[in-house]
């Protein structure tokens, strides 16, 4: 039982590059969620799903986009990298809006 | 703009002592949650508290919560030096599992 996988774990990028975070859960979980974490700003909610086929925005969904094709994955892309997107990305799953969330590893992004 | 809001920013105290942290949030709520994260790490869920209960208890975690003044605290009883990390409350205020910016406990051993 792996909970919740990110791939990649470190990646840098070129601005105006495009990439593609790819989350990965085993638990069934209906929802999913990505956020981002830099110093002193705590977790801001970015994108997530509530089951498969659906997205929504969160707090900061600009320059991102996500696909949630599959139950257990939900895809994080940025289409035109910018240095402001330097940051550590956390996906997490939880069966419901009102169950515990479990959280990936994180990936360690940097837009340079 | 993120939801939950703790305090203090950062505590640090003595192996041994009690540690408190507050989260005030600003609408009605369904449940509060609270996640520790250890550096660099994902966050770890600690306890979970539903809008009609008041108090609930995990090991050497105390969780409270008053509707009424749209806050919570979370007691930390005996620190010992590997309860040094953030610790998050996260409320279902409209979008699902909206974070503070985290309260930063060292305990010194």
């Amino acid at each position: 039982n792996a909970g919740v996988t990110q791939t990649p774990k470190f990646r840098v990028l070129k601005t105006g590059q495009s990439m593609t975070l790819l989350c990965a859960q085993d638990m069934n979980h209906e929802y999913m969620y990505w956020y981002r974490q830099d110093p002193g700003m705590g977790l801001r909610l970015i994108h997530y799903s509530v089951g498969e086929g659906t997205t929504a925005k969160g707090e900061v969904p600009d320059g991102y986009n996500v696909s949630r094709l599959k139950k257990q994955n939900f895809l994080l892309g940025l289409e035109s990298a910018a240095p402001s997107q330097t940051s550590v990305y956390f996906c997490a799953s939880s069966y419901s809006g009102e169950t515990e969330a479990f959280f990936g590893q994180g990936t360690r992004l940097t837009v340079v | 703009s993120q939801q939950g809001e703790e305090d203090p920013q950062a505590l640090s105290i003595q192996e041994g002592e009690n540690a408190t942290m507050n989260c005030s949030y600003k609408t009605s709520i369904n449940n509060l949650q609270w996640y520790r994260q250890n550096s660099g790490r994902g966050l770890v869920h600690l306890i979970l508290i539903r809008s009609n209960e008041r108090e609930k208890h995990s090991g050497r975690l105390r969780v409270t919560l008053d509707t009424s003044k749209k806050s919570s605290s979370l007691l930390i009883t005996a620190s010992r030096a590997a309860d040094t990390a953030s610790y998050f409350c996260a409320t279902d205020e409209g979008t699902p599992l909206v974070f503070g910016k985290g309260t930063r406990l060292s305990v010194i051993a």
